[in-house]
């Protein structure tokens, strides 16, 4: 089954302990972004990635950092996580000859 | 910047009624890809349908339909016979074919209410 699985589904932290959200899809896609949902913000892109060691900015970068050393893995690095990085948080990735991004379940944390 | 604009944060249908979902949009580009993602209660992203800038005819899926007014940069969801399982939050989205290529820029979402 084509898929995008994040994990974990959920997370609650502290200030400042490292974490990671990991992200895979099984459908040999070029294309990853990651996204935040907040209320009354819909959905903003963090980062993206056009394929393995290639990655850039997207609108709302500040706090976070991603690596892409597998085509399949996108992970999002917290180093050093804030209160306002509390958030719902989606992966997705796309074929680049396509049209339709296919969504991770989303990732609820908590940064306390 | 391209932006896009959901005016309504919520609207409310009868079952088995009709409901439309406002969409404007603010780009340069003249080629472009706009979609309706649903995103129900489970927070999954759902896209419902998609429509691409150069084709005129509206796109339609099942009981989803939009009325895409490329001069009016407006693209529109109605949704036909809803169904109790209809009731989600709904975001418009835009995609550029250049530059940030895998870039969705989405607007603040319409949470629809469907009532007996």
């Amino acid at each position: 089954e084509a898929q995008v699985t994040q994990n974990p589904r959920y997370l609650i932290t502290v200030t400042g302990k490292k974490l990671t959200v990991t992200c895979s899809q099984n459908m040999n896609h070029e294309y990853m972004s990651w996204y935040r949902q907040d209320p009354g913000l819909g959905l903003r892109q963090i980062y993206y990635s056009m394929n393995v060691e290639v990655t850039d900015k997207g609108d709302v970068p500040e706090g976070y950092k991603v690596s892409r050393k597998e085509k399949r893995n996108f992970p999002l690095i917290l180093e050093s996580p804030s209160p306002n990085q509390t958030s719902l948080y989606f992966c997705a990735s796309r074929w680049q000859g396509a049209n339709i991004q296919y969504f991770g379940a989303g990732t609820r944390l908590s940064v306390l | 910047a391209q932006t896009v604009t959901q005016s309504q944060p919520e609207m409310s249908v009868q079952e088995a009624e009709t409901v439309t979902l406002s969409c404007t949009y603010d780009t340069s580009e003249s080629d472009y890809y706009l979609f309706w993602y649903k995103q129900p209660p489970s927070r999954q992203m759902i896209l419902v349908i998609r429509q691409e800038a150069y084709k005129q005819q509206n796109a339609t899926e099942n009981r989803f339909s939009v009325n895409f007014q490329k001069a009016a940069k407006s693209f529109s969801l109605k949704i036909s016979d809803s169904q109790l399982g209809d009731a989600a939050m709904y975001f418009c989205a835009y995609r550029s074919p250049t530059g940030t290529a895998s870039k969705l820029t989405f607007g603040t979402g319409t949470r629809l209410q469907v009532t007996l």
